[in-house]
């Protein structure tokens, strides 16, 4: 059954550094999105990204995040300049299109952030 | 205030129990998810509803749009069960993965 994969699954950054999240969503599907759980916390939606442009983001999304297509199968989420509060799972999703009506999402298996 | 209210927190089971975990919403919405998180973290849909009720194998996933309420049940509860049950809910408006989610339940199967 295909599915969502992240890479890499834990990852441990300075403070200031900058991080890349990668993940490679199910092949035929044309929507993708990042979220992030902070320990203990619920899960909360980051941004969507939709024919190479980013369809809707959330208040977090600021100007440290970025969202990349580079290439036909990869996505990633770059964190500019890591901060101690980014340390979270973030957990990629992707979804197929349709005419109408709301998609199924399917997730990855996450990617826990850890910054020192 | 939470937009959606999942009760309850915990729940220990027994194997075989028939259990029930609840959602409320306060915002109108177009769908209602519901995921499985597995102890080491990672995420599985398991139902997505927009009307009536759903079946998959043991779990059955029912709502009210009158009365924004969902439940998610399990029949003969097993172990492997045990896990974090999350619903999540989509608004109207906005991009497909705008989601809305709740703290989780959960969810602790003994045998």
């Amino acid at each position: 059954e295909p599915e969502v994969t992240q890479t890499p699954s834990h990852q441990v950054t300075q403070m200031g550094q900058e991080v890349i999240l990668r993940c490679v969503p199910i092949s035929n599907h044309l929507y993708f999105y990042w979220y992030r759980q902070i320990l203990g916390q619920k899960v909360e939606f980051l941004v969507s990204f939709y024919n190479n442009e980013i369809s809707e983001k959330s208040e977090i999304f600021d100007d440290q995040f970025s969202v990349e297509r580079p290439d036909g199968s990869n996505f990633t989420l770059k964190i500019r300049s890591t901060k101690l509060e980014d340390s979270a799972m973030y957990f990629c999703a992707s979804s197929e299109w349709r005419l109408a009506g709301t998609y199924e999402q399917y997730f990855g298996p996450g990617t826990r952030l850890t910054v020192t | 205030k939470n937009e959606v209210e999942q009760s309850p927190q915990n729940l220990t089971a027994q194997e075989g129990e028939f259990i029930t975990i609840n959602c409320s919403y306060s915002v109108g919405i177009s769908a209602l998810h519901w995921l499985q998180q597995h102890p080491g973290g990672g995420i599985v849909s398991l139902f997505m509803l927009s009307s009536g009720k759903k079946k998959h194998g043991r779990l059955i996933a029912t709502i009210n749009i009158q009365e924004k309420h969902s439940s998610l049940h399990i029949t003969a509860s097993h172990p492997r069960d045990s896990a974090v049950y999350i619903c999540a809910v989509k608004g109207y408006g906005g991009s497909q993965g705008n989601l809305i989610f709740g703290k989780g339940t959960k969810l602790s199967v003994k045998p």
